[in-house]
């Protein structure tokens, strides 16, 4: 255990479904990110909390909808979501936002939109 | 911008042998840095390795060691004695800067260990 915990583990959802992922890290981290794995793709960066606000957006469709009530939580709002956004979805934390921080990763969502 | 590439979709080897996977990388920078993250089948990334590039020794760690060839942008990974909980994807990652969004993620390759 990397002592990031995401729930679902899996979800199948339809296109005009609303659905949230969850992300919850135990480890006293500063900074949480959500990435997007995509079979036979590299690894996206989707978005950055450190110390609860957003620095960064990789020009993410507004159908995901961060949010980071604290430092320990981060949640992925889903609405209206299209076929091709069928990935796993992985969360991350590091002490702080730094990319040679060692990342720890959650086990992910495996999101099917049907 | 900065590109990362594993050739090798999939590699295979007999347990207690040696494996190589290969990794190759494009930035402009200078100063920059590599890593090695494995995914087992849990899905939890994991660090396996990471090398400086102002470094000219090769990091280790136990059984995993990296060949670092900077003038070629070359970057691979040799796991000796292989264990069948090294069984996993493993991804090679560059970063260069610029942020998080400066960390960019190879596509995997995908290890089998035959007992």
């Amino acid at each position: 255990e990397t002592g990031v915990t995401q729930t679902p583990r899996h979800l199948v959802m339809g296109m005009t479904n609303k659905k949230s992922l969850k992300c919850e890290q135990h480890l006293g981290h500063n900074a949480m990110y959500w990435y997007k794995q995509s079979a036979k793709k590299p690894l996206e960066l989707m978005f950055v909390y450190s110390l609860e606000e957003r620095v960064e957006n990789n020009s993410v469709p507004s159908r995901f909808s961060p949010e980071c009530p604290n430092s320990s939580h981060l949640f992925l709002h889903l609405h209206t979501l299209q076929p091709e956004d069928s990935a796993l979805y992985l969360c991350a934390s590091s002490q702080d936002w730094d990319p040679l921080e060692k990342l720890f990763f959650g086990s992910g969502t495996q999101l099917s939109v049907l | 911008a900065q590109t990362v590439t594993q050739s090798q979709p999939e590699m295979s080897v007999q347990e207690a042998e040696t494996v190589t996977l290969s990794c190759t990388y494009d930035t402009s920078e200078s100063d920059y840095y590599l890593f090695w993250y494995k995914q087992p089948p849990s899905r939890q990334m994991i660090l396996v390795i990471r090398q400086e590039a102002y470094k000219q020794q090769n990091a280790t760690e136990n059984r995993f060691s990296v060949n670092f060839q900077k003038a070629a942008k070359s970057f691979s990974l040799k796991i000796s004695d292989s264990q069948l909980g090294d069984a996993a994807m493993y991804f090679c990652a560059l970063y260069s800067g610029g942020g998080a969004d400066g960390l960019t993620f190879g596509k995997g390759t995908h290890l089998i260990i035959q007992p």
